[in-house]
């Protein structure tokens, strides 16, 4: 089954506490990112990667790190999680990053920083 | 500016009637792609239907339709026959060429309530 796997689906750290969320995807898929959702604010995107070992900032990339270092995974860490980094957390990838390419969406990461 | 633009925050509905979703975008990119996804309470992003800037005919998937106006920059999702299931927040999306890179932008959604 094709799909975007996202790991742990609910987190509960403490400020300063390094974590990473893990995404992976069995589609080949060339562009993986990663999105907040908070209420009000839709999705925002933090970093995004067209291929392997190219990554590059979105909207909101302050606080979070990424690596790309195979096709199919894409890991989001925050190195110092901090109580405004709490937030639903999505991960993404399309076949291509161009405009007519259709993103599919894992199924969300809970996090709650304390 | 907001990119992505969805007026309604809440929309309700009677079962098996139709409803439009409203979505206006701003770009100057002339290749674009807009989406619709559909984010139900236990949280997943579903994708719905997608409308690409050149297509000359108006996207449609089962009892989704998107009312394409290029003119005025609108992007509508038309929900037919509503059902129960249909509850849920949409957010319309759009992805445009940004420097090197296509950037994609999300609406802050319209929620909707599919009532008996």
């Amino acid at each position: 089954e094709a799909q975007v796997t996202q790991n742990p689906r609910y987190l509960i750290t403490v400020t300063g506490k390094k974590l990473t969320v893990t995404c992976s995807q069995n589609m080949n898929h060339e562009y993986m990112s990663w999105y907040r959702q908070d209420p009000g604010l839709g999705l925002r995107q933090i970093y995004y990667s067209m291929n392997v070992e190219v990554t590059d900032k979105g909207d909101v990339p302050e606080g979070y790190k990424v690596s790309r270092k195979e096709k199919r995974n894409f890991p989001l860490i925050l190195e110092s999680p901090s109580p405004n980094q709490t937030s639903l957390y999505f991960c993404a990838s399309s076949f291509g990053g161009r405009g007519q390419e259709t993103q599919y969406f894992g199924p969300g990461t809970r996090l709650l920083v304390l | 500016a907001q990119k992505i633009t969805q007026t309604q925050p809440g929309m309700f509905v009677q079962e098996k009637e139709a409803v439009t979703l409203d979505c206006t975008y701003d770009t100057s990119d002339p290749s674009y792609g807009l989406f619709w996804y559909k984010q139900p309470s236990s949280g997943e992003m579903i994708f719905l239907i997608y409308q690409g800037s050149y297509d000359q005919q108006n996207a449609t998937e089962g009892r989704y339709s998107l009312n394409f106006q290029k003119a005025r920059k609108s992007a509508n999702l038309v929900i037919s026959a509503s059902q129960l299931g249909d509850s849920a927040m949409y957010f319309c999306a759009m992805r445009e060429r940004t420097g090197g890179s296509y950037i994609p932008t999300f609406g802050r959604g319209t929620s909707l309530i599919v009532h008996p």
